[in-house]
C-alpha cells in the first residue's frame, strides 16, 4: 500500500516570498504519478501540478514548480512570488498506473495549510 | 472549459435515511471516482468506476454504499441508512482515458447527517 506524508501541518509566509511545501511517499512501484492539489476555503479541489515518475525533468506551471527526487521518494512544491490567493490547503497525492485498464484512486497526504500574509 | 458538476451542494439528512449524491463528469472522460473528506481530515478514496463497473474500492466503501451510471451523463453515489459518521464532503472526480492520470474534481457535496 502506498502512503503519502506531509510533515508541515501549517506554514505562513509574507506575500511575494517563495515557499516550499514538502511531501514524501512510499511505494514499491517504479512508474507512477504525483500531484499537488490546492483546496481553498471553498473546498473545491484544484489541480496545481503533476509529475510523471519516468520523467527526470521537474514539472513547472507558471509560479509553481516541483522538486522531484525519485530515489528519496520526495516531491516538494515550490511557490514563487506568493500571492494572497495562494492561501489554501495543499494536498500531495500519489497515483500508481494500472496495467490492463481500470483506474486507481489517489492517495492523499494530510495536507499543509499555507497562509500568505499581506 | 468543461468541468465536473455535483448536486446538491449541501444535503442534510436524518440518521437512517438514504441519500443519493449526483455528479456529472466531464463529457469525454471515462474514469469516474468518489472521494470523501471528513471535516479537517484528508481526502479519502472511496471507489473508482470504469466501463460501467466498479474498478476499485477502498475499505470505506462497504455494503452501505453503491454507485451507478444511470445514463450517459450522470454518476451517482448512494448511501443507504446513513450514520452520523457519514457526515463529510463528498467529491466526484473524472479522468479521461489514455496516458493522462489527472483527475478533475467537482465542487463537492457537503453531507450532514443529524
Amino acid at each position: 500500500a502506498q502512503t503519502v506524508t506531509q510533515s508541515q501541518p501549517e506554514m505562513s509566509v509574507q506575500e511575494a516570498e517563495t515557499v516550499t511545501l514538502s511531501c514524501t511517499y512510499d511505494t514499491s512501484e517504479n512508474n507512477y504519478y504525483l500531484f499537488w492539489y490546492k483546496q481553498p476555503p471553498s473546498r473545491q479541489m484544484i489541480l496545481v501540478i503533476r509529475q510523471e515518475a519516468y520523467k527526470q525533468q521537474n514539472a513547472t506551471e507558471n509560479r509553481f514548480s516541483v522538486n522531484f527526487q525519485k530515489a528519496a521518494k520526495s516531491f516538494s512544491l515550490k511557490i514563487s512570488d506568493s500571492q494572497l490567493g495562494d492561501t489554501a490547503m495543499y494536498f500531495c497525492a500519489f497515483s500508481p498506473p494500472k496495467s490492463g485498464g481500470g483506474a486507481d484512486g489517489l492517495t492523499f497526504g494530510k495536507g499543509t495549510h499555507l497562509i500568505i500574509q499581506p | 472549459e468543461p468541468e465536473v458538476t455535483q448536486t446538491p451542494s449541501h444535503q442534510v439528512t436524518q440518521m437512517g435515511q438514504e441519500v443519493i449524491l449526483r455528479c456529472v463528469p466531464i463529457s469525454n472522460h471515462l474514469y469516474f471516482y468518489w472521494y470523501r473528506q471528513i471535516l479537517g481530515q484528508k481526502v479519502e478514496f472511496l471507489v473508482s468506476f470504469y466501463n460501467n463497473e466498479i474498478s476499485e474500492k477502498s475499505e470505506i466503501f462497504d455494503d452501505q454504499f453503491s454507485v451507478e451510471r444511470p445514463d450517459g451523463s450522470n454518476f451517482t453515489l448512494k448511501i443507504r441508512s446513513t450514520k452520523l459518521e457519514d457526515s463529510a464532503m463528498y467529491f466526484c472526480a473524472s479522468r479521461r482515458t489514455g496516458i493522462s492520470h489527472e483527475q478533475y474534481f467537482g465542487p463537492g457535496t457537503r453531507l450532514t447527517v443529524t
